[in-house]
C-alpha cells in the first residue's frame, strides 16, 4: 500500500509563529501528486496546495508552502504567521497520476493559542 | 464560484434501511469521487467516474452502488445499512487535466 504518515497527532503553536506540519510517503512511482487539505470543526475538506512530483520548484498559496524533498519522500506543509482561524484537522494526501483517488494520512490536529 | 453540492447534509437512518447520497460537481468538472469518513478517521476512497462511466473502485461494500448521471451528477446508494455505516461521506469533483480535487461539505450519517 501507499502509505502516507504524519507522525504529529497534535500541535500547539502560538498565534503569529510559522508552524511546519510533516509528511511522508511511501512510493515506487515516478509520477504522482502531493496535497494539503484542511478540515475545521465543521467538517468540511478545503484543499489548501498541491505539488506534482516532477516540479522542481516548492509550490506557494497564500500563507501555505510545501517544503517538497523528493529524495526523502516528505512533503511537509508551512504555514506562515499563524492566524486563530487556522486551527484544524490537516490531512496531507497523494495520488498517483493515471489514479486519481486520494490517500490520505492520519491528520495533524493544529491548534493555535492566542 | 460554485462549490460542490452535497445533499441531504444531515441523515439519520435505522439499521437494514437504505439511503441515497446526492452529489452535484462543480460545473464543467467531468470526475467524482466518493469518500467515507468514520468518526477520528481519515477520508477513505469508496468509488469514482468519469464522463459517467466508472473510473476506479475502493473500499466500497457490495451493499452499496453508484452511478453518475448525464448532468454529471452523482448518486451513493447504500442499502441494509449497518451501524458502522455512520460517517461522514464527502464527494469532491475535479476536470480533466487537473488534479486538485475539491470536495463538497459532507452529508454525515447516523444509522440507529
Amino acid at each position: 500500500a501507499q502509505k502516507i504518515t504524519q507522525t504529529q497527532p497534535g500541535m500547539f503553536v502560538q498565534e503569529k509563529e510559522a508552524v511546519t506540519l510533516d509528511c511522508t510517503y511511501d512510493t515506487s512511482d515516478q509520477s504522482y501528486g502531493l496535497f494539503w487539505y484542511k478540515q475545521p470543526s465543521s467538517g468540511e475538506m478545503i484543499f489548501l496546495i498541491y505539488q506534482g512530483s516532477y516540479d522542481e520548484q516548492n509550490a506557494t498559496e497564500g500563507r501555505y508552502s510545501l517544503n517538497f524533498q523528493k529524495a526523502r519522500k516528505s512533503a511537509n506543509l508551512v504555514i506562515s504567521a499563524s492566524q486563530l482561524g487556522d486551527s484544524a484537522m490537516y490531512f496531507c494526501a497523494r495520488t498517483n497520476f493515471g489514479n486519481e483517488k486520494l490517500t490520505f494520512g492520519t491528520g495533524t490536529r493544529l491548534t493555535i493559542i492566542p | 464560484a460554485a462549490g460542490v453540492i452535497q445533499s441531504p447534509r444531515h441523515l439519520i437512518k435505522e439499521k437494514r434501511e437504505t439511503a441515497t447520497l446526492k452529489c452535484y460537481p462543480i460545473p464543467r468538472h467531468d470526475t467524482v469521487y466518493w469518500y467515507q469518513q468514520g468518526p477520528g478517521q481519515d477520508p477513505q476512497f469508496l468509488i469514482s467516474f468519469y464522463e459517467k462511466m466508472q473510473s476506479d473502485k475502493g473500499s466500497i461494500p457490495d451493499r452499496f452502488s453508484a452511478q453518475q448521471f448525464s448532468d454529471y451528477h452523482s448518486e451513493l446508494n447504500m442499502s441494509s445499512l449497518e451501524l458502522g455505516d455512520s460517517a461522514l461521506y464527502f464527494c469532491a469533483s475535479t476536470s480533466g487535466g487537473h488534479y486538485e480535487q475539491y470536495f463538497g461539505p459532507g452529508t454525515r450519517l447516523t444509522v440507529t
